[in-house]
Parts: structure tokens; sequence; C-alpha cells
């Protein structure tokens, strides 16, 4: 079975330039959350959905939105980036009776400069 | 108090000694306490988790330590090998209530032959 799928894998953006990350998760999962990785430090917690509501959100600004669709895959939107955006954007799906239990995709590298 | 803290940073061990990494929680809602291991250009991927009804947990050469009137627990890797050598992050969160994963800050583990 394919895991969690993550495009794109790297990308460069500009400051106060628009990005969309997009993630599939494992079939059957209904749960994703998306996770900024900063080289070095863990996964900082974004946001939260099942079922295509959002269960969470992290401590970020409004510049971050996510929505996820009825297949359950998710997309990610940050608006005016910044040079601190950069970073590992993580998704992770889970199983709704395991809800701690994330499956990693491989993350898209996002370099704002 | 949602925060999880861990050491050490970094850590060194030689091939078939124990790494030992220890982690502190203050949320006591928390139920659920994994670890993952991530190594580089990948997602973490849950290496083993534990709840607080057991004070250990075993896998191969994983095991876990559970205390919980300290609120702490400690991830063992005996026999540590080459390819152990990673990035490892505890975590934690309330199961309960379908509550986001807190990820401590991650140590860095070397294992040299």
């Amino acid at each position: 079975d394919a895991g969690v799928t993550q495009s794109p894998t790297h990308l460069i953006k500009t400051r106060g330039q628009q990005v969309t990350l997009r993630c599939s998760p494992i079939s059957g999962h209904k749960s994703v959350s998306w996770y900024q990785q900063v080289l070095g430090q863990g996964p900082q917690f974004i946001f939260q959905y099942y079922e295509k509501e959002e269960r969470g959100r992290g401590n970020f600004p409004d510049r971050f939105s996510a929505r996820q669709f009825p297949n359950y895959s998710s997309e990610l939107n940050v608006n005016a980036l910044l040079l601190g955006d950069s970073a590992l954007y993580l998704c992770a799906s889970s199983l709704e009776y395991n809800p701690g239990e994330l499956f990693f995709g491989e993350g898209s590298r996002l370099t704002v400069l | 108090q949602q925060q999880v803290k861990q050491s050490p940073q970094s850590l060194i061990v030689q091939k078939g000694g124990i790494s030992i990494i220890n982690c502190a929680y203050e949320n006591t809602a928390f139920d659920y306490f994994p670890w993952y291991q991530q190594f580089p250009g990948k997602g973490p991927a849950l290496l083993i988790a534990i709840r607080p009804d057991v004070s250990e947990k075993k896998e191969g050469r994983f095991t876990i330590s559970f205390n919980k009137s300290a609120k702490q627990f400690s991830l063992h890797i005996m026999d540590s090998q080459p390819g152990d050598s990673a990035t490892y992050f505890c975590a934690a969160s309330n199961e309960g209530s379908y509550d986001k994963v807190i990820f401590g800050p991650g140590t860095s583990l070397s294992v040299i032959p």
C-alpha cells in the first residue's frame, strides 16, 4: 500500500509569494495533520483535519490555512511568505481510533528567499 | 503545559552500547507517548509507543520506561548499531480528546563503530 504522499518535494519562493502544498493520506485514513519542522527542531503542529473539518489549529498566524477534500487529501496554503517560513512541511495521516499514531510523508522542503 | 522536554540534544554511543534518551511532560491529560525516528531527508516514523497503564514496553532492542508519578519517560536502545544513527523524537498526545501530537525537540544519535 502507498504511504503518505506529498508534493512538491522541494520548492523555492520569494518573500511575499504564496505557496500550496498537497498531501494524500494512506488509504483508509480519514485524519490529516500538518506539521512544520525547522532544521534542528521537532515538528510543530499546524493543523489537524478529520472528515473535512478542522479539529485543531496550532499557534501559527492566519497566513496559514488548510483544507481537506472529500477524498481525504489535503492542502496547506501559506500566504505572504516570510523568510522564517523556510522549513520542512510534513503531512501525517492517522486512523480515527489511534490518532496519536501518525504516519508521515517525506515532506515538502520550502525555501523562502 | 503542552511542552515536551527532551535530553540530551545529541548523543554519541559506541556500537553495542546502550543509548538512553529522556523526556518529561507537564500535561497530565496526555495518555499516549510515542517515539519517532527520523533519518535525514525522510519524515519521522513511529518506532514504539506506550500508554500510562504500563511502566515498560519492549520491542526488540527498543524499550520505553514510563514513570507516571514523575511525568517522565525514556527510550533505551540496547546493542546500538550504526544503522540506529538518526534523530529521535519523543512525543505525547491526549488520544481521548483526539488532540494533536506534541513533539520534543529531538536527540541526534550517532553510533560509532
